[in-house]
């Protein structure tokens, strides 16, 4: 049974219009991740919590932002899509321990038009 | 090296051909190597989380190695079948602090 469970698999919003992505998990780990992956690039991490305390990257766009309601939830939330942000999005769980595994959501694949 | 990158970006073998890839990552605050499979329409799984220098971690067909004072691991995959088709990531923790940074890939094609 999965694990992390993103929602939606894909993802097509007009240029400027605010979008959600959900992210849930089962494993009630401390620590969440959204990983921003564009075609043939390294997953670039935009932003993780660790409970309720966020950590954002300093290089990730005001225009990206990010909730977590419980421990169980965790959203982006793309306040102006622009066509640079197309990409697949991916969530993450793990531990607060470098030393244990990050468990993946099957991704996003968010398309701006 | 002040990023994560891998070699090949990507890699066409035949099936029953043994194969390897390179991960390089910082070797200073140095904490822990992941590697990870991603098949396509999948999550991406873990693999291997490594955190010894000299360490070497086996998990049926496919090893891999860490050198943590030069900086890189090796993945890799023994008599590879079809199924092994799939993108290898790996991904650097420094300092522990549990935030991973991956490098770009290793895309992997076993040909029938």
């Amino acid at each position: 049974d999965a694990m992390v469970i993103q929602n939606p698999r894909y993802q097509v919003t007009q240029f400027g219009k605010p979008v959600t992505l959900s992210c849930s998990q089962t494993l009630n780990h401390n620590v969440m991740y959204w990983y921003q992956q564009k075609s043939s690039q390294a997953p670039k991490l935009l932003f993780h919590y660790y409970d309720k305390d966020f950590n954002n990257e300093a290089d990730t766009p005001d225009n990206f932002q990010s909730r977590r309601p419980n421990t169980s939830f965790c959203f982006l939330d793309i306040r102006s899509p622009g066509l640079g942000d197309a990409a697949m999005y991916l969530c993450a769980t793990s531990r607060p321990d470098g030393n244990t595994e990050a468990f993946f959501g099957q991704g996003t694949r968010l398309t701006v038009v | 090296i002040l990023n994560v990158e891998q070699s090949p970006q990507s890699l066409h073998v035949q099936e029953g051909d043994s194969t390897n890839f390179t991960c390089s990552f910082p070797s200073s605050n140095f904490y822990a190597l992941h590697w990870y499979r991603w098949e396509t329409a999948k999550s991406p799984e873990a693999l291997f989380v490594m955190t010894l220098n000299g360490d070497e971690k086996k998990k049926g067909r496919i090893s891999a190695t860490l050198n943590t004072k030069e900086g890189y691991s090796y993945l890799y995959i023994k008599g590879s079948q079809p199924e092994d088709s799939a993108t290898y990531l790996c991904a650097s923790d420094t300092s522990g602090t549990y935030k991973y940074i991956f490098g770009t890939g290793t895309r992997l094609k076993v040909l029938a």
